[in-house]
């Protein structure tokens, strides 16, 4: 079975600057999606960015950017010029390839402080 | 428009209740899912139906039971409830397949009493 592991129960950055989550996985898998997705106060979960494992190139969304190392199985996002509304809850989270379960298995989540 | 929404958003009930929770999508999306948050945020998949068949059921207790009427709607359906099953229940959607998004409702916190 897969799993995922967010070592970093809590982080805080100031605003404006940048800060990396961590993410490792475990998988036996060689094609796979994996995503980190947002959860704010508000609860409504939201995704932030995604990777398929494939792809060698780290994905990039605005602020938001990975690093992929596909041999280590780590897949952290780094987030650039942390703004206020990027405190929440942050969870990565893996999917496969093929097959019919499509469902989304999750770390335990990093809680991103951020300060003005 | 909403695109996955769910009612009730909070839910307070009595220990041995019966309840459900209804969830619709508007997307055009084939694939739904359940998932539950617990106290520690922690988020796990309950069940998935696809084309309105059960795909995933995740060893969850048989006083669980999902039903989709058709595929824009995924209903959970809780029997005897017990203070255990208090947490935040989310309804997702997604296409089959590819590298789709599951796009996640706002939720269903229920308080078992």
């Amino acid at each position: 079975a897969q799993t995922v592991t967010q070592s970093q129960p809590e982080m805080s950055v100031q605003e404006a600057e940048t800060v990396t989550l961590s993410c490792t996985y475990d998988t036996s898998e060689s094609d796979y999606y994996l995503f980190w997705y947002k959860q704010p106060p508000s609860r409504q979960m939201i995704l932030v960015i995604r990777q398929e494992a494939y792809k060698q190139q780290n994905a990039t969304e605005n602020r938001f950017s990975v690093n992929f190392q596909k041999a280590a199985k780590s897949f952290s996002l780094k987030i650039s010029d942390s703004q206020l509304g990027d405190a929440a809850m942050y969870f990565c989270a893996y999917r496969r390839w093929g097959g019919s379960n499509y469902k989304l298995t999750f770390g335990k989540g990093t809680l991103l402080t951020v300060n003005p | 428009d909403t695109a996955v929404s769910q009612t009730p958003k909070y839910l307070v009930t009595q220990m041995g209740n019966d309840k459900s929770i209804k969830c619709e999508q508007n997307l055009g999306h084939d694939t739904m899912y359940w998932y539950k948050q617990d106290s520690k945020k922690f988020l796990k998949i309950m069940f998935s139906y696809n084309n309105k068949e059960l795909i995933i059921n995740e060893t969850v207790p048989n006083r669980f039971s999902p039903k989709s009427p058709d595929k824009a709607h995924l209903n959970l359906h809780i029997n005897s409830l017990e203070l255990g099953d208090s947490a935040v229940y989310f309804c997702a959607s997604s296409l089959e397949g590819g590298s789709y998004e599951q796009y996640f409702g706002p939720g269903t916190r229920l308080t078992v009493t």
